[in-house]
C-alpha cells in the first residue's frame, strides 16, 4: 500500500528559531500533499494544501509567511515553521493523494515540535 | 465542504460488534465517505470508504444509507487495540483536487 514518510517524529528547538519538516512519499507520486495542525485532544486542523510545482494554498487564519511550505517534487513537501515561538507546539501530520488514488488519502506518522 | 457530526464517544465489550455513526447531510452527490482512525500520538490510518453501496474490507464494513446522508462503520469484533479516535470525513473538490477537513471524531474505548 501507499506509505508516507515523516520526519523528524519529535523536535525540540529554541524559540525564534525556524524547523523544517519532510513529509515523502515512498512508493507513489504526491500531486497533492496535505498539512495539519492538532493539539492536545483536538482534532486535525488543515493549514495547507500544495500541488507540485505550484503555491500552496492556506486555510483562512494560517500565516504563509510563518509556516512555510514547499512542494518541488511528486515525491518530497516540507513545511518550515519560521521564527517558532511556544504556541507553535503542536503534533503536525502531513497527507499525500497520489494521481488516480482512489482509497483516499496517506497520512504520515506526524511530527511533534516543542518550542521551549 | 460537507460536515460530518459524531458523537464524541463510545464504548464497547472486547469481542463485540462496535457500530460507529456519521451523519453527513450535505454530501454532495461526487463525495466519497471516508473513515480514519487515529492512535495517540499517530498519523491517521486508513479504514475504508464508498460512495454509494456498502463496502466491506478486512477491517471493517461500511454501510451507507439509500440518500447517503448518514453512514455507519462496523469493527465487527472490537479488540483492544481497536481503542482510538475515530473519524467520518467527506472529500471536497476545491480548485481541482481534493481537500480533507476532520470533524470531532468519536472515541472508542473498547472494553475488556
Amino acid at each position: 500500500g501507499a506509505v508516507v514518510s515523516q520526519h523528524p517524529s519529535r523536535v525540540i528547538c529554541k524559540s525564534g528559531t525556524s524547523v523544517k519538516i519532510e513529509c515523502r512519499s515512498l512508493d507513489f507520486q504526491a500531486t497533492t500533499m496535505f498539512w495539519y495542525r492538532q493539539f492536545p485532544k483536538q482534532s486535525l486542523m488543515l493549514m495547507a494544501t500544495s500541488n507540485e510545482g505550484s503555491k500552496a494554498t492556506y486555510e483562512q487564519g494560517v500565516e504563509k509567511d510563518k509556516f512555510l511550505i514547499n512542494h518541488a517534487s511528486l515525491t518530497l513537501s516540507t513545511l518550515t515553521v519560521t521564527s517558532a515561538h511556544p504556541e507553535d507546539s503542536s503534533f503536525y501530520i502531513c497527507s499525500a493523494r497520489g494521481a488516480g488514488q482512489n482509497y483516499g488519502y496517506t497520512f504520515g506518522s506526524g511530527t511533534r515540535l516543542t518550542v521551549v | 465542504d460537507a460536515k460530518t457530526t459524531q458523537p464524541p464517544s463510545m464504548d464497547c465489550a472486547e469481542g463485540r460488534a462496535a457500530n460507529l455513526p456519521c451523519n453527513h447531510s450535505t454530501i454532495s452527490g461526487n463525495e466519497y465517505v471516508y473513515w480514519y482512525r487515529q492512535i495517540h500520538s499517530q498519523g491517521p490510518q486508513y479504514i475504508i470508504h464508498g460512495l454509494k453501496n456498502n463496502e466491506t474490507n478486512e477491517m471493517a464494513s461500511l454501510i451507507i444509507t439509500e440518500d447517503r446522508k448518514s453512514s455507519t462503520l462496523i469493527l465487527p469484533h472490537a479488540t483492544l487495540r481497536d481503542t482510538a479516535v475515530y473519524y467520518c470525513i467527506v472529500s471536497s473538490s476545491y480548485g481541482g483536487y481534493q481537500k480533507v477537513t476532520f470533524g470531532t471524531g468519536t472515541k472508542l474505548q473498547v472494553i475488556p
